[in-house]
Formats: C-alpha cells, sequence, structure tokens
C-alpha cells in the first residue's frame, strides 16, 4: 500500500538541539499532518496544514505544507526532554472519506 | 485523547479464538477509522466507515470484519485469530482531522 517516505528514522539529540524532519509521497496531498506519539498513548495531532506553501507554528514547533504538495518538513527548535516521542506526518487524500496515508515515523531521544 | 474510547486496552487471545475490538467517540464524528500498527510500518488503514451505515477496507483488511453500529459505535471483529494479526490496534474518529484513541495491545499466541 501507499506510504510517505519519512526521514529521519531516528533522532539522538542533545537538549537545547534544534531538530528537523520531513516527509515525502509520489503523490499529491491536500492536507498535511503532523502528529506526536507518546509510549502506550495514541497519535496526538500537533500542527494541520491545508494549504500549498502554508506555514505554522505551534509554540516551538513550526511545519510547513511544500509548494509541490508532495511534501512537508516539521521543525523543533530548543528541544527539551519531553519532546521525546515518535513523530508521525500523515497526508490526506481528497473526497469524502478523510482517508490518511501515515509515515513511518520518527523516533526522537533527547538526552539533558 | 479525550473522546475516543477503546476497550479493551490490552487482550491476549490464542490463535483461531474471535475477538471483538470496541470504540466510541462522543464528538459526533461523521467518519470512524480501524488502524494496525506495527514496528517501523506507521499506522495502516484496516476499514473506515465514512457515515453511520457504511464500511469500506482499507489498505490491510484481510482477516477483519467490521460494524458501524451506530453514529458513536464502530467495532473491529477477529472471527479467527493469527499469529500476524499481533499488533497495537487504534481507532480514530473525525471531521477533520482525525483524533486516536488510547490504543488496544493484541497478541495472539
Amino acid at each position: 500500500g501507499q506510504q510517505l517516505n519519512q526521514s529521519p528514522q531516528s533522532m539522538f539529540i542533545q537538549e537545547g538541539e534544534d531538530v528537523s524532519m520531513n516527509c515525502t509521497s509520489s503523490s499529491i496531498f491536500n492536507t498535511w499532518l503532523w502528529y506526536k506519539q507518546d509510549p502506550g498513548e495514541g497519535p496526538v495531532l500537533l500542527i494541520a496544514l491545508y494549504k500549498a506553501g502554508e506555514l505554522t507554528s505551534n509554540g516551538r514547533l513550526t511545519a510547513q505544507f511544500g509548494i509541490t504538495r508532495k511534501d512537508s518538513f516539521l521543525n523543533i527548535s530548543a528541544s527539551i526532554p519531553s519532546d521525546v516521542g515518535i513523530y508521525f506526518c500523515a497526508g490526506r487524500e481528497g473526497g469524502a472519506t478523510n482517508k490518511l496515508i501515515f509515515g513511518t515515523g520518527t523516533l526522537l531521544a533527547v538526552q539533558p | 485523547n479525550a473522546g475516543v474510547t477503546q476497550t479493551p486496552k490490552f487482550q491476549v487471545l490464542k490463535t483461531g479464538q474471535s475477538m471483538t475490538l470496541q470504540c466510541a467517540q462522543d464528538m459526533n464524528h461523521n467518519s470512524m477509522y480501524w488502524y494496525r500498527q506495527d514496528p517501523g510500518m506507521g499506522l495502516r488503514l484496516i476499514y473506515y466507515s465514512a457515515s453511520e451505515g457504511t464500511t469500506d477496507k482499507g489498505e490491510v483488511p484481510n482477516g477483519y470484519n467490521v460494524s458501524r453500529l451506530n453514529k458513536r459505535e464502530f467495532s473491529l471483529r477477529l472471527e479467527s485469530a493469527a499469529p500476524s494479526q499481533t499488533s497495537v490496534y487504534f481507532c480514530a474518529s473525525n471531521d477533520q482531522p482525525q483524533h486516536f484513541g488510547d490504543g488496544t495491545r493484541l497478541s495472539i499466541l
């Protein structure tokens, strides 16, 4: 089935560093979403992007919807230990179903 | 993850046993979804329901059935569990964007 290419697969960084991760697809999406998953919990939405070129921030998080509509990135500035988790991108196909295609995830570890 | 409730949270089954995973949402959403999450695979869509009374196959429907009992509830059934169905199962609902439950961790021996 269709999957998004998400990179990197994992990152091990020091507290205070900035982080960048991205997703690319062979298909065009009309929505990009970024989720974070903590251990033992379901994914929680961080940022939603609805227009090509859109740049949206949520605190220390910034995400952009690529101009080609086939990619998106997420940046985290000044990382802190509670940023640890798995980050997923998701692209939404058009139509009434709102079906999402998920990336394979980026595991982020932050060392204090 | 307020709004989407999954039961049970954990379950161990023997090969060949059947089981139903329950999901309920109180956000009045039309669409509901069942995913499975496996290491290195992200979340893969099993079945979805765009509205009450309708269900459709997702990416990995084999071995599963679903029922959209009413607008609130969407259940996932394994008729004859297989070890390959060991996974973490997530239910989601949305109008836009999707809200996830906390998952059901299912092991099949």
